[in-house]
């Protein structure tokens, strides 16, 4: 089974850009969660979307946002980049069906404001 | 409030040593899960162990153990005979579930791992 991949791998952008970000579960897993990853902050959850529904979102302003599809994959978009954008963004997918639900995640996307 | 809380920025084992990680954790919600990650320096976040808040043993999964102290609310990591790919962050985390919804993963600020030959 493969794992998840998200795309690309790296990223460098300038202030005021915007970014869309991937993510594909693994196969058969219907909730993708997304978070980030600075230095400072730790992890930080962003949102989970769960059968092409936001289920949950974290305390980020409303320049990030994300989508499903119907086949599970998902994207981030951050609009207005800010240096303090850069950061690694993480995806993870589960199949929620029971109290152990492990999120598995991908290697990441290092995004890099300039 | 901070509700995973991971003590040891750093920590340094000698190879085919045990280590043990810290991880306190606080919330008042009576189901939950707690789970460890490994974060090497490419990093992806590979899951290791998980403990949930209603399971009587202590979770065991391969050379990783979780000593899991409810009362306590503590979970800490068991790495047993430490091996050189052992490096790496760890993450502690927590999902909150009571009432039947799947919360997102509440980690804590990790902790460096070095193995030393």
């Amino acid at each position: 089974k493969a794992g998840v991949t998200q795309t690309p791998r790296y990223l460098i952008k300038t202030r005021g850009q915007q970014v869309t970000l991937s993510c594909s579960p693994i196969s058969g897993h219907r909730s993708v969660s997304w978070y980030q990853q600075t230095p400072g902050q730790g992890l930080q959850f962003l949102f989970e979307y769960f059968s092409e529904t936001q289920r949950n979102k974290g305390n980020f302003p409303g320049r990030f946002s994300g989508r499903q599809f119907s086949n599970s994959r998902s994207e981030m978009n951050v609009s207005t980049l800010e240096l303090g954008d850069s950061a690694l963004y993480l995806c993870a997918s589960s199949d929620p069906g029971g109290d152990r639900t492990e999120a598995f995640f991908g290697q990441g996307t290092r995004l890099t404001v300039v | 409030a901070q509700k995973i809380t991971q003590t040891q920025p750093g920590m340094f084992v000698q190879e085919k040593e045990a280590v043990t990680l810290d991880c306190t954790y606080d919330t008042s919600d009576p189901s939950y899960g707690l789970f460890w990650y490994k974060q090497p320096s490419s990093g992806e976040m590979i899951f290791l162990i998980y403990q949930g808040s209603y399971d009587q043993q202590n979770a065991t999964e391969g050379r990783y153990s979780l000593n899991f102290q409810k009362a306590r609310k503590s979970a800490n990591l068991v790495i047993s005979a430490s091996q050189l790919g052992d490096s790496a962050m760890y993450f502690c985390a927590m999902r909150e579930i009571g009432g039947g919804s799947q919360g997102n993963l509440i980690f804590g600020k990790g902790t460096k791992l070095s193995v030393k030959p």
